[in-house]
């Protein structure tokens, strides 16, 4: 089935304390990103990636890292987790590099940060 | 950047009527305006897309329009059914994809 797998699902942590969210599809595509959906502010991208070992920044990029060392795989880090970053999180891919094809998005990530 | 403004951010209509739900954007270089649903607990799902050369588009019970002269294009659903209530999100991409705020939409049975 293809997919997009975002884990975990659920995730309550402390400031400061490194963690990173996984991402990975199963479809071959070319393009990856991320997003934080805020009420009221929909969905914000933080990263996103054209190819193997192209990054480039979204919108709100400011406390994230991301890498893409494999085609399906896409993690989202959190070197040092402040409240502000609690926030329901979004993985999608897309076929097209130039994200002009249908985007598929995982399940989401609830993050929330003490 | 791109900017993508989506209106109304709530929306309530009677089971059976139509809604209609607005959006502009600023890059006159986009070509590609897809729409998505989200559902509670999910992640957003294509529902319609439409590309810069093409006015309107059609898929049973939903349409989407673009004017790529004034920069904004509009989803229309038909005939609706209390399935449709979710939060629709507007989109617009060159090279990258910028979403609107969403829309909350309720079918009342």
């Amino acid at each position: 089935e293809a997919q997009v797998t975002q884990n975990p699902r659920y995730l309550i942590t402390v400031t400061g304390k490194k963690l990173t969210v996984t991402c990975s599809q199963n479809m071959n595509h070319e393009y990856m990103s991320w997003y934080r959906q805020d009420p009221g502010l929909g969905l914000r991208q933080i990263y996103y990636s054209m190819n193997v070992e192209v990054t480039d920044k979204g919108d709100v990029p400011e406390g994230y890292k991301v890498s893409r060392k494999e085609k399906r795989n896409f993690p989202l880090i959190l070197e040092s987790p402040s409240p502000n970053q609690t926030s329901l999180y979004f993985c999608a891919s897309s076929l097209s590099v130039r994200a002009n094809t249908e985007a598929f998005f995982g399940q989401g990530t609830r993050l929330t940060v003490v | 950047g791109e900017n993508v403004e989506q209106h109304p951010s709530t929306l309530s209509v009677q089971e059976g009527d139509s809604a209609v739900i607005k959006c502009t954007y600023s890059d006159s270089a986009s070509n590609y305006f897809p729409w998505y649903k989200q559902e509670l607990g999910k992640g957003p799902q294509l529902i319609i897309d439409i590309r810069s050369n093409v006015g309107e588009k059609k898929d049973q019970r939903i349409a989407v329009t673009l004017n790529k002269t004034a920069k904004h294009f509009s989803l229309h659903i038909t005939e609706t059914q209390p399935e449709d209530s979710a939060v629709y999100f507007c989109a617009a991409s060159f090279t990258n994809l910028f979403f609107g705020t969403g829309t909350r939409l309720t079918v009342i049975p």
